[in-house]
């Protein structure tokens, strides 16, 4: 299968910091890229859904202020997570569709992030 | 609206003792369904995608099957390294290729 790169795999920052989280497609060019969020026992949810070369679209009730997403070529996705906040902390995970035409998605490996 | 649910939540077994994993789900046109493996700390690795009802995928102990209401996913003779989180998700033809996720069933397999 495809091979999504996730950077960094932990990362504990300080209250009111910002915090950048890589997500890279090893092996093929991505035209779409998707970050999701995952509290613990609980499934994912998504946050937002990032296009090669164009702006992401946040789902509802997520800060696009806050959760700056930039998806600059087809193997780069990024996330940072501005003056971030204790409430923050969480795993986040990218994906990533291989082409057009393939429907499913595969998973980089998450970012336990920690806000303290 | 769009939903998965997965059942039961969690589910303990003996290393050997078959069992199914369900997943319920409602869309309105369904471009394809998924299921995927998470280890604690870890993101989903992918298993299958389903498209039509009547359709079935087979990997080692793992099969997965597809009607147009629910899907089920049979472990045979399960061992303990299958012990992990199964998703299953859906995506529906509207909304640009967004997944849609069940909570997960959690399979504990003891040997």
């Amino acid at each position: 299968g495809a091979v999504v790169s996730q950077h960094p795999s932990r990362v504990i920052c300080k209250s009111g910091t910002s915090v950048k989280i890589e997500c890279r497609s090893l092996d093929f060019q991505a035209t779409t890229m998707f970050w999701y969020r995952q509290f613990p026992k609980q499934s994912l949810m998504l946050m937002a859904t990032s296009n090669e070369g164009s702006k992401a679209t946040y789902e509802q009730g997520v800060e696009k202020d806050k959760f700056l997403i930039n998806h600059a070529s087809l193997t780069l996705s990024t996330l940072t997570v501005t003056s971030a906040h204790p409430e923050d902390s969480s795993f986040y995970i990218c994906s990533a569709r291989v082409s057009t035409e393939n429907t499913e998605a595969f998973f980089g490996q998450g970012t336990r992030l920690t806000v303290v | 609206e769009d939903q998965v649910t997965q059942s039961p939540e969690a589910l303990r077994l003996q290393e050997g003792e078959s069992s199914s994993l369900n997943c319920s789900y409602t869309v309105s046109g369904l471009r394809g369904l998924f299921w995927y493996r998470q280890d604690p700390g870890k993101g989903p690795e992918f298993l299958f995608t389903l498209y039509s009802a009547g359709e079935e995928k087979e990997k080692e102990r793992l099969k997965a099957t597809l009607t147009k209401k629910e899907s089920f996913l049979h472990i045979t003779a399960p061992k303990p390294e299958d012990s992990a989180t199964y998703l299953c998700a859906v995506q529906p033809y509207t909304g640009g290729f967004k997944t849609i996720f069940g909570a997960g069933t959690r399979l504990f397999v003891k040997a």
